[in-house]
């Protein structure tokens, strides 16, 4: 794998609190993703940073927050959780974005549970 | 909705057989990208091949793209049941930008010994 790692790996929750998941990389990539995967709905894509303090949303952002201070780490924050959220989160990371060059890379996902 | 959309969702095939998905799609593309995903565990990217391109190999695998159909098809061959995940195709969309590629839903494959 390449080196990215995500944590915690589970976490349970109750609806109504603050979660934040982190996604570390050691590759120096400068592209990150986080997805979430549902059954029925495949990967879809909540938000990107494509550097250091740059970030935008992707399809399915509402409810979720992201920050990136360093290059290796990407946080994603859902600030008071929904049952909906339930959900297995990806990271990505993409050294380019430039046709022929785009491939991503992701970690091992992280299974969160809101009750 | 869904740019890449593969079929069939599920394919049951015996061991040494070969396996065919396909992956359509719905607006134009730089790179269309296969990956595969083990239970419980994160994509791998298997192979890409890029718009000017109609064919490739990698190993086992053999992937074709016809961008006049907005189609490609992912082949493996004599397979085992090692190859058992879900692959996925994912699309990078002419004139899309930093946030990269779009992905299906898959095609879970289960490889019987």
């Amino acid at each position: 794998d390449a080196g990215i790692t995500q944590s915690p790996r589970h976490k349970v929750t109750e609806t109504g609190t603050p979660v934040t998941l982190r996604c570390h990389q050691t590759e120096n990539h400068r592209y990150m993703y986080w997805y979430r995967q549902d059954p029925g709905h495949g990967l879809r894509l909540i938000h990107y940073s494509y550097g250091v303090k740059d970030t935008d949303k992707g399809e399915v952002s509402d409810g979720y927050s992201v920050s990136r201070s360093k290059t290796e780490d990407f946080l994603l924050t859902l600030e008071s959780a929904t049952s909906s959220q339930t959900s297995v989160y990806f990271c990505a990371i993409s050294e380019s974005i430039k046709r022929g060059n785009n491939e991503q890379f992701f970690g091992p996902g992280t299974r969160l549970t809101v009750l | 909705s869904q740019q890449g959309e593969e079929d069939p969702q599920a394919l049951s095939i015996q061991e040494g057989e070969n396996a065919t998905m396909n992956c359509s799609y719905k607006t134009s593309i730089n790179n269309l990208q296969w990956y595969r995903q083990n239970s419980g565990r994160g994509l791998v990217h298997l192979i890409l091949i890029r718009s000017n391109e109609r064919e490739k190999h990698s190993g086992r695998l053999r992937v074709t793209l016809d961008t006049s159909k907005k189609s490609s098809s992912l082949l493996i061959t004599a397979s085992r049941a090692a190859d058992t995940a879900s692959y996925f195709c994912a699309t990078d969309i002419r004139g899309g930008g930093a946030d990269g590629l779009t992905f299906g839903k898959g095609t879970h494959l289960i490889i019987q010994p």
